[in-house]
């Protein structure tokens, strides 16, 4: 399995302004995913990293909103462009080499205010 | 139409009881089936994977699979109050999963 972290583990950011979630993964991986979670309440996929390509966005995001990079078969970050208290969330990284048996980062819990 | 429905829970067990959690899934051409846990404030774990029909033991857990009646069922044997948790069982569509919102498990001491 492989092991994932996420850096900011926590913040609280000011409305307008962005943050850029950063994932590292201890070996190399097929595929990196981003999530997003309420309190609460399920995931919620936001988009499949794809390495040296174009992120795949669910319905609902969108790239400018969520702009993503997958530089390498390690390392990906999430941007949260622009936001408003509707964007305090907690947000996860997963990756895996099957997109189906994915391990987890700890999550970056995002307050907005 | 979501691929899979958590159809019980909470559940609420005694320590020692097995546990029945249970799915059922509408896509006939679904292959693997997925359980992670998630404890309350922290990120899911794969705990369990079945691709065949019939069951799969991993310690105290077993995953049911019957493709002709399209259910998947978790028995965790001997609950222990640390498995207290919401427990998400999927499966993989297009390349990704798609979690519902899971089965909240209490194990009371």
């Amino acid at each position: 399995s492989a092991v994932i972290s996420q850096k900011p583990s926590r913040d609280i950011c000011q409305r307008g302004t962005s943050l850029t979630i950063q994932c590292q993964v201890d070996s190399q991986v097929t595929m990196m995913f981003w999530y997003r979670q309420q309190p609460g309440q399920s995931l919620t996929l936001i988009a499949t990293a794809n390495q040296g390509s174009e992120a795949t966005y669910e319905s609902g995001f969108v790239i400018d909103k969520f702009p993503i990079s997958r530089p390498n078969l390690t390392f990906s970050t999430l941007t949260v462009s622009n936001m408003s208290p509707e964007d305090s969330s907690i947000y996860l990284c997963s990756a895996g080499d099957r997109a189906y048996e994915q391990y987890f980062g700890p999550g970056t819990r995002l307050t907005v205010t | 139409q979501k691929e899979v429905e958590q159809n019980s829970g909470p559940l609420s067990v005694p320590e020692g009881a097995i546990a029945s959690l249970n799915c059922t899934y509408s896509d006939r051409g679904s292959q693997s089936f997925f359980w992670y846990r998630q404890y309350s404030g922290k990120s899911p774990e794969l705990i369990m994977f079945i691709y065949s029909n019939g069951d799969k033991e991993d310690g105290r857990f077993t995953a049911q699979l019957n493709k002709a009646s399209q259910y998947v069922s978790l028995l965790i044997r001997d609950s222990q109050p640390s498995d207290s948790a919401t427990y998400l069982c999927t499966t993989g569509a297009n390349s990704k999963l798609t979690f519902g919102k899971g089965i909240t498990l209490s194990v009371r001491p």
